[in-house]
């Protein structure tokens, strides 16, 4: 299995533009996470999604958030528009609905 | 909801010494307790965790201890290496909800 596959890894855009950033879980895990990372604030969970419905997105930050899961191997996490305390890398992990989940690459996201 | 605190935010040892992190949680409910590692610009990875029925677990050299009673659980590494330099966190979580993470220990191996 390739794992948790993110896109882009590596995103680099002006103040004010949309972002798409972009998650293929593992096939056939229930689970689909959107985690933030950044150096004051660790790991902070932004949205989690079961079974392609949106669970719990009380970690979402501002309306500017949205996040979409489509099929159960697909999902977006949108930003629009962007501001540069948006910067950080921002995670997508998948679980198959037991306790391990399994982290993406991650997308190193840098607003200026 | 449930938080987890996490100390220290650094360390640092000599290759060859012992490393201890440790993590309290407020959620007493909390069932599952993994600890993942990161190194430098990649993603975290799942290294051992521990469920609230058992104590203690080892893996070569990596041990979780738990204890219920106060709350907090720790990681050991024995006979640090310095490929055992990375960025560790702990987590938790209670039933099915999604897991909540400490905000991670720096820990450096000095050859």
């Amino acid at each position: 299995d390739a794992g948790v596959i993110q896109s882009p890894r590596h995103e680099v855009t002006e103040m004010g533009q949309e972002v798409t950033l972009r998650c293929k879980p593992i096939s056939g895990h229930d689970y689909l996470f959107w985690y933030r990372q950044t150096m004051m604030r660790g790991l902070e969970l932004l949205i989690y999604f079961n079974n392609n419905v949106p669970i719990d997105d009380s970690g979402m930050p501002e309306d500017r958030f949205s996040a979409k899961m489509p099929n159960a191997s697909f999902s977006t996490l949108k930003i629009q528009p962007s501001e540069p305390r948006d910067s950080a890398v921002y995670f997508c992990a998948s679980s198959p609905g037991g306790n391990t989940i399994y982290f993406g690459e991650g997308s190193w996201l840098t607003v200026v | 909801g449930e938080n987890v605190e996490q100390h220290p935010s650094t360390l640092s040892v000599q290759e060859g010494d012992s490393a201890v992190i440790k993590c309290t949680y407020s959620d007493s409910a909390s069932n599952y307790f993994p600890w993942y590692k990161q190194e430098l610009g990649k993603r975290p990875q799942l290294i051992i965790d521990i469920r609230s029925n058992v104590g203690e677990k080892k893996d070569q050299r990596i041990a979780v201890t738990l204890n219920k009673t106060a709350k907090h659980f720790s990681l050991h590494i024995t006979e640090t290496q310095p490929e055992d330099s990375a960025v560790y966190f702990c987590a938790a979580r209670r039933g099915n909800t999604p897991l909540v993470f400490g905000k991670g220990t720096r820990l450096s191996v000095i050859a």
